[in-house]
């Protein structure tokens, strides 16, 4: 059974930073692309970054690149996303999600349950 | 960035009623889109990849089809279970990007 297990959200002033961290099991992480989609409160879903399986290619919504960086451990079956610069506008909650392959055609067929990131002073 | 744009926002149906969600790209994405259902409190869940492939599991009165910029997500009877939002993604290129989303409610 496909299992992510998202962790590392809280509340965080504006300008501070937050790691998240997803630990993936049941699956072949390392043949896996991955990747981070959040969804402000009572909002629709948004990508914000994913990565090949090897972290050959790396990809940003504009609205985080320069702040956010996505890393992968496939020794520790985990998946991370550095944010830095927080604002209230990455007020949301975040879910780490799977996929076959990162690029065009790609789709997310596992998903965790999400951690929550809450960035106010 | 491509946008998606999905219509209607919302929608009231019945049970055994056939239901048709449209996703428009604003540009040709051939057939790269993905439909995702969410429930309230839960993760989504992947229906369809590739504009029309039924992932594994998902019921077959859900289908999809389109190509280029125009797409359509049809559940053929709804059933109390399939109340919730649909969202469409495309994967034409990076960033990906979702639809606002479509909540279908019961009448």
């Amino acid at each position: 059974e496909v299992q992510l297990v998202e962790s590392g959200g809280g509340l965080v002033q504006p300008g501070r930073s937050l790691r998240l961290s997803c630990a993936a099991s049941g699956f072949s992480f390392d043949d896996s692309a991955m990747h981070w989609v959040r969804q402000a409160p009572g909002k629709g879903l948004e990508w914000v970054s994913g990565i090949s399986w090897n972290s050959g290619s790396i990809g940003y919504v504009d609205s985080v690149k320069g702040r956010f960086t996505i890393s992968r451990d496939n020794a520790k079956n985990s998946l991370y996303l550095q944010m830095n610069s927080l604002t209230a506008e990455d007020t949301a909650l975040y879910y780490c999600a799977k996929g076959p392959f990162y690029g065009s055609g790609s789709y997310c067929n596992g998903w965790g349950q999400g951690t929550l990131v809450t960035v106010s002073s | 960035d491509i946008q998606m744009t999905q219509s209607p926002s919302s929608l009231s149906a019945s049970v055994a009623d056939r239901v048709t969600i449209t996703c428009r790209a604003s540009q040709s994405i051939s057939s790269y889109l993905n439909w995702y259902q969410q429930k309230p409190g839960q993760a989504p869940e992947l229906l369809i990849s590739a504009a029309s492939s039924l992932q594994s599991g998902v019921p077959s009165r859900f289908s999809g089809s389109g190509s280029g910029t125009d797409f359509t997500l049809t559940i053929s009877s709804l059933q109390p279970e399939d109340f919730a939002t649909y969202y469409c993604q495309q994967s034409y290129n990076t960033p990906s990007t979702f639809g606002q989303g479509t909540r279908l409610e019961i009448k």
